[in-house]
């Protein structure tokens, strides 16, 4: 199984800053990754697919970068709206797998 | 508009086998390229993948669940049902489903969740 680690797993941040999240996949994944967003009691929410495509009406201040092993999200500039837990996942090959989720908390 | 919603019981005891129901609209799960996968979460844990079932009835398992998952998908009435069998406390957790294409790679969009709790 490929392995999916975040970091931090959580942070504290002020409306306005900008955030940067990694995950680090086990082994090569291309850019077979996406990015998901949980708010508390609701469904996560595709953010980005392929590391960095933007899933329709998703604003534009999240990105994604990253191949191989290595990723980003950034938030560029935080809106309240933003705090939550943010997930990776990899599609690369199965099983499927998730990150162990990064809490975006307020400072 | 595509949206999904899981049905199913909210508390089973523990050797009992769980049966989910993910009733579907917006897509055809006959459609080339189109899934339905099934996605668990324990409460204040992490996402965890369980199974995927493809247009072409091609299905797949998460290894560590695979003698006791069952995913199978119903054209006819637009459902795809997930079993769970000798359900454990430690199976406590909201199942999501969620639709999949082969691309854009990800679930999206996902369900609302069913909470199931295991207890006696």
């Amino acid at each position: 199984d490929i392995q999916m680690t975040q970091s931090p797993s959580s942070v504290s941040a002020s409306v306005g800053d900008r955030v940067t999240i990694t995950c680090q996949a086990s082994q090569g994944i291309s850019n077979w990754l996406a990015w998901y967003q949980q708010k508390p009691g609701k469904a996560p929410k595709l953010l980005i697919y392929a590391a960095s495509s933007l899933q329709n009406g998703v604003p534009s201040r999240f990105s994604g970068s990253g191949f191989g092993t290595d990723f980003t999200l950034t938030i560029s500039s935080l809106q309240p709206e933003d705090f939550a837990t943010y997930y990776c996942q990899q599609v690369n090959s199965f099983p499927i797998t998730f990150g162990q989720g990064t809490r975006l908390e307020i400072k | 508009q595509i949206t999904l919603k899981e049905s199913g019981p909210t508390l089973v005891k523990p050797t009992q086998t769980l049966t989910l129901t993910c009733t579907f609209s917006g897509f055809s799960i006959s459609s080339s390229g189109v899934g339905v996968g099934w996605i668990r979460q324990p409460p204040g844990k992490a996402l965890e993948w369980l199974a995927l079932i493809y247009w072409d009835d091609d299905k797949r398992y998460s290894p560590s669940l695979k003698n006791r998952l069952t995913i199978n998908k119903d054209t006819s009435t637009n459902q795809v049902i997930l079993t769970l069998a000798n359900m454990d406390p430690g199976d406590t957790a909201t199942y999501y489903c969620a639709h999949r294409v082969s691309y854009p790679p990800g679930f999206d969009p996902w369900g609302q969740g069913t909470l199931v709790t295991v207890s006696s």
